[in-house]
C-alpha cells in the first residue's frame, strides 16, 4: 500500500484562485519532503525541499511566493499554488525520505493541476 | 548539458526481445544511482538501485560505470507489461536530492 499519499489526486481550478495539495507520508515522519513538478512529455523537476519546522529551500527559478510550502508536521506538508494561471497545469508530485529500511525515497500519487 | 541525459526513444521493440537503456549524467560527485519506471500518468516507482558491481533483478539488469559516468539498464525477455518510462535518477549532496533524466519510453508490442 501507499506509504506518501497525496490529495487531491486531480484538481481543475479558475485563474486567480489558489489551490492547496497535501503530502503526507502515512507511517513514518518525515523531516524532509520534496516536491517536484512534471510537463507533459517532461522530467520531474525538483522545485522545493520541504523541511519539517523550517522553511522551505527552492530550486533556482521557482518563485516561493507563488509556490508556498508549508511543513507544519513530521508527516505533512502542503503546496499551495497561488494566483493560478493556466501555465500553473502539470502534474505536481511529492516524495518523502523514509530513513531506515534503505533509506528509500517514497512518491506520492501525484496531482493533476488544470487551471482555467 | 543536462544533468541527467537519456535518449527519449520511444523504443518499439517486439515481446521477448531484449532492450537496453542508457544515461549520462554530469556530476562527478553524484553518489547514488536508480532507475525508476513511471507509467503514463502515475508517480514513478523504484525499480533498481545501480551499484559498480552491477546488480540482477530477475529480468532486469543495472551498471554502472563512475569513470565514465555511465549508467545502464538491460531488460530481457520484454513483457507487455514492461511499456513504460524509464527514469535514470542520481543523487548528489547528502543523498536525498534526487536529479530525474527526462526518460526512455519503452513500447512492447505483440
Amino acid at each position: 500500500g501507499a506509504v506518501v499519499s497525496q490529495h487531491p489526486s486531480r484538481v481543475i481550478c479558475k485563474s486567480g484562485t489558489s489551490v492547496k495539495i497535501e503530502c503526507r507520508s502515512l507511517d513514518f515522519q518525515a523531516t524532509t519532503m520534496f516536491w517536484y513538478r512534471q510537463f507533459p512529455k517532461k522530467s520531474l523537476m525538483l522545485m522545493a525541499t520541504s523541511n519539517e519546522g523550517s522553511k522551505a529551500t527552492y530550486e533556482q527559478g521557482v518563485e516561493k511566493d507563488k509556490f508556498l510550502i508549508n511543513h507544519a508536521s513530521l508527516t505533512l506538508s502542503t503546496l499551495t499554488v497561488t494566483s493560478a494561471h493556466p501555465e500553473d497545469s502539470s502534474f505536481y508530485i511529492c516524495s518523502a525520505y523514509k530513513q531506515g529500511s534503505g533509506n528509500t525515497i517514497y512518491f506520492g500519487e501525484g496531482s493533476w493541476l488544470t487551471v482555467v | 548539458r543536462k544533468e541527467v541525459e537519456q535518449d527519449p526513444g520511444p523504443f518499439n521493440v517486439p515481446e521477448g526481445a531484449t532492450v537496453a537503456f542508457n544515461c549520462t549524467y554530469s556530476n562527478s560527485a553524484s553518489q547514488s544511482f536508480f532507475w525508476y519506471r513511471q507509467d503514463c500518468r502515475k508517480e514513478p516507482k523504484l525499480l533498481m538501485s545501480v551499484y559498480s558491481s552491477g546488480n540482477e533483478d530477475g529480468r532486469f539488469t543495472a551498471q554502472l560505470n563512475r569513470a565514465s559516468q555511465y549508467i545502464s539498464l538491460l531488460i530481457r525477455d520484454s513483457k507487455l507489461s514492461d511499456s513504460a518510462t524509464y527514469l535514470c535518477v542520481v543523487t548528489t549532496g547528502g543523498g536525498n536530492k534526487l536529479t530525474f533524466g527526462t526518460g526512455t519510453q519503452l513500447k512492447v508490442e505483440l
